[in-house]
């Protein structure tokens, strides 16, 4: 039962520098998410889908972009890479609604340079 | 403009006593919350939760309580041990007129707890 993959754990950029960072899950759950945690602000969402081909903004979407081809996969991508971003991400899902409980990934530790 | 607040980054309890980890929020529209707790190098876990039509909800060592008119809320864990260390997140969701959950599930800023033997 793997849960919430994501991959790559760690990973360092360069400015400008663009990314993939990639987040599955095996529970045929419809809702996912991505957050970053920063100190002192805790988790911010980024963005989120509720299905397949549909996805929406969050609280800090900016430099940011997602698309949902499959219930399972849910990639967010750094098209132009800022110190700004450098953060810890983290992708959730849940079966159905947002007041299910979130299962959340370990997590990606992303360096900006 | 932090809409779910947690003002104490840090906690520290001996084992056996009680921790209580408090949230503070401000949009009326919040109706729903839960409680996460996160290990190092770990992503967050589902702890508990409650909903805006309850003040109380209890999970064994767990116990979350509600107060609406003061927008707060509160975690208790009794009695507290060493396994328990670790930053807990609040998080709040809010729901439109008609009752309906739209997301944005919104996070504070998270209260490490540690728990000395």
């Amino acid at each position: 039962n793997a849960g919430v993959t994501q991959t790559p754990k760690f990973q360092v950029l360069k400015t400008g520098q663009s990314m993939t960072l990639q987040c599955a899950q095996d529970m045929n759950h419809e809702y996912m998410s991505w957050y970053r945690q920063d100190p002192g602000m805790g988790l911010r969402l980024i963005h989120y889908s509720v299905g397949a081909g549909i996805t929406d903004q969050g609280e800090v979407p900016n430099g940011y972009n997602v698309s949902r081809s499959t219930t399972e996969d849910f990639p967010l991508r750094l098209l132009s890479a800022a110190p700004s971003q450098t953060s810890v991400y983290f992708c959730a899902s849940s079966y159905q609604g947002w007041n299910q409980p979130q299962h959340f990934g370990d997590g990606t530790r992303l360096s900006i340079l | 403009d932090q809409q779910v607040k947690q003002n104490s980054p840090s906690l520290s309890v001996q084992e056996g006593r009680i921790s209580i980890l408090n949230c503070d929020y401000t949009n009326s529209m919040f109706d729903y919350f839960l409680w996460y707790k996160k290990y190092p190098a770990e992503g967050p876990t589902f702890l508990i939760s409650i909903s805006s039509i309850k003040d109380k909800n209890e999970d064994g060592r767990f116990t979350v309580f509600l107060n609406k008119s003061a927008k707060h809320l509160s975690l208790h864990i009794v009695p507290s041990q060493p396994g328990d260390s670790a930053v807990y997140f609040c998080a709040a969701n809010p729901s439109n007129a008609g009752g309906t959950s739209y997301g944005k599930l919104t996070f504070g800023q998270g209260t490490i707890l540690t728990v000395h033997p």
